[in-house]
């Protein structure tokens, strides 16, 4: 079976500063590890995913995240928060072809 | 380009009524997928169809049954209605054939039983 744990309901930084969103995952068999954005009363849009390619993985927006195998993590970063970065932020796992299983997601709020 | 399409976008209902939503999957996608978001909540997978044929069930309702036509798009049908259903449903399509299967989302369809 597979689960995701993202720690942290709510995410609170200035303007400018460090987005930090941290994912770990529980998975049996080699994982697809995806970053997806949910903005008030709209879908979910993806931001990034891992496929077992490069570890480090850019996405849209001047989000990436890295896949750590040895941690069983994949951290949502971006440099420098911009407002429009807030919203709610969901970590999922999948084994290929299969259900997303997504983490309780976190909700990011950019001060001014 | 193309995205997935969902409709309604908003439905009310009563308790112990239907509704029906709907799907239409990416061009050339062959695979959907049904979640079910509840408020504040983290979306739940239901139900998934590959090539017309069910692919994988999770914590779907037995009032809940869904299928998927020979055009690739997606029905579910949910009947005796509870309050508890109310929900934002999700339909996510992907191309099996794909590098990395990413499934991509439609906006959604709130449901709201009164």
């Amino acid at each position: 079976a597979q689960s995701v744990t993202q720690l942290g309901s709510h995410v609170s930084v200035s303007e400018g500063a460090l987005v930090l969103l941290r994912c770990n995952y529980s998975s049996s068999v080699p994982p697809y590890l995806f970053w997806y954005v949910q903005y008030p009363n709209q879908g979910l849009q993806l931001l990034l995913k891992y496929t077992s390619a490069a570890t480090l993985v850019k996405g849209i927006n001047g989000f990436e995240a890295e896949f750590k195998k040895s941690e069983t993590s994949f951290h949502l970063t971006k440099p420098s928060a911009h407002m429009s970065d807030a919203a709610e932020y969901f970590c999922a796992v999948s084994d290929r072809r299969n259900k997303l299983v997504f983490g309780a997601g976190t909700i990011l709020r950019v001060k001014s | 380009a193309a995205g997935v399409i969902q409709s309604p976008r908003h439905l009310i209902k009563e308790k112990r009524e239907t509704a029906t939503l709907k799907c239409y999957p990416i061009p050339r996608h062959d695979t959907v997928y049904w979640y079910q978001q509840g408020p504040g909540q983290d979306p739940q997978f239901l139900i998934s169809f590959y090539e017309k044929m069910q692919s994988d069930k999770g914590s779907i309702p037995d009032r809940f049954s869904a299928q998927q036509f020979s055009d690739y798009h997606s029905e579910l049908n949910m009947s005796s209605l509870e309050l508890g259903d109310s929900a934002l449903y999700f339909c996510a399509s992907t191309n099996s054939r794909g590098s990395t299967d990413t499934q991509y989302f439609g906006p959604g369809t709130r449901l709201t039983v009164l």
